[in-house]
């Protein structure tokens, strides 16, 4: 099945430091999502995007949807220890199927 | 806590049999999409319910199939399971029409031994 690609795939940083990552594909998608996913659990929304160029924030976290409808970024500012997880994007195409990206690896050294 | 319940949480089931699993949709969604993810994967897009019909697949064989109920609930069945099929199935609800977002259930681990 289709995978969007996720970089980087994991991340050290330290507390109160600034995260970005970045989720691409090759296929247009109406919508794109952030999720995180704790272990053993379901992912769990961060931010929704509707519109390309638009971007969205949600308290630390600020995401964008990419002007060609290929790619979006999310942003942590100011990482705190439960910021720690994997962080996935999600594409929704026309056919409104969900496609996610292989996941960013957070870890937060306090 | 999003309202979609998945049941059982854990199974063990053993190579060639077949299996269940139900989800419990959020009140008002009336699409289930079901997704599988092997340990260390994103999710992956097995299929998707909206008003009892299938309404999108991926690719997944058709020993992978599902029912979605009158009130929205959905079942995943896989027969002729196989070690590879040991993964977290999640179930998603949302609203087709509404642009919504997918609220996932916390999954239904599955180990094919």
């Amino acid at each position: 099945g289709q995978q969007l690609n996720q970089s980087p795939q994991s991340m050290f940083i330290q507390e109160g430091e600034d995260v970005s990552m970045n989720c691409t594909s090759s296929s247009i998608f109406n919508t794109w999502l952030w999720y995180k996913q704790d272990p053993g659990e379901g992912p769990v929304l961060l931010i929704a995007l509707y519109k390309a160029g638009e971007l969205t924030s949600n308290g630390r976290l600020t995401a964008q949807f990419g002007i060609t409808r290929k790619d979006s970024f999310l942003n942590i500012s100011a990482s705190i220890p439960s910021d720690v997880g994997i962080y996935f994007c999600a594409g929704r195409n026309t056919g409104n199927q969900f496609y996610f990206g292989t996941g960013t690896s957070l870890t937060v050294i306090p | 806590e999003t309202g979609v319940t998945q049941s059982p949480t854990h199974l063990i089931k053993t190579r060639g049999q077949q299996v269940t699993l139900r989800c419990s949709s959020q009140s008002g969604h009336n699409t289930v999409s079901w997704y599988q993810q092997a340990l260390g994967q994103g999710p992956q897009f097995i299929f998707q319910y909206y008003r009892e019909e299938e309404n999108g697949r991926g690719n997944f064989p058709p020993r992978f199939s599902g029912l979605q109920f009158p009130n929205y609930s959905s079942e995943l069945n896989v027969n002729a399971l196989e070690l590879d099929d040991s993964a977290l199935y999640l179930c998603a609800s949302h609203v087709t029409d509404r642009r919504e977002e997918a609220f996932f259930g916390q999954g239904t681990r599955l180990t094919v031994v």
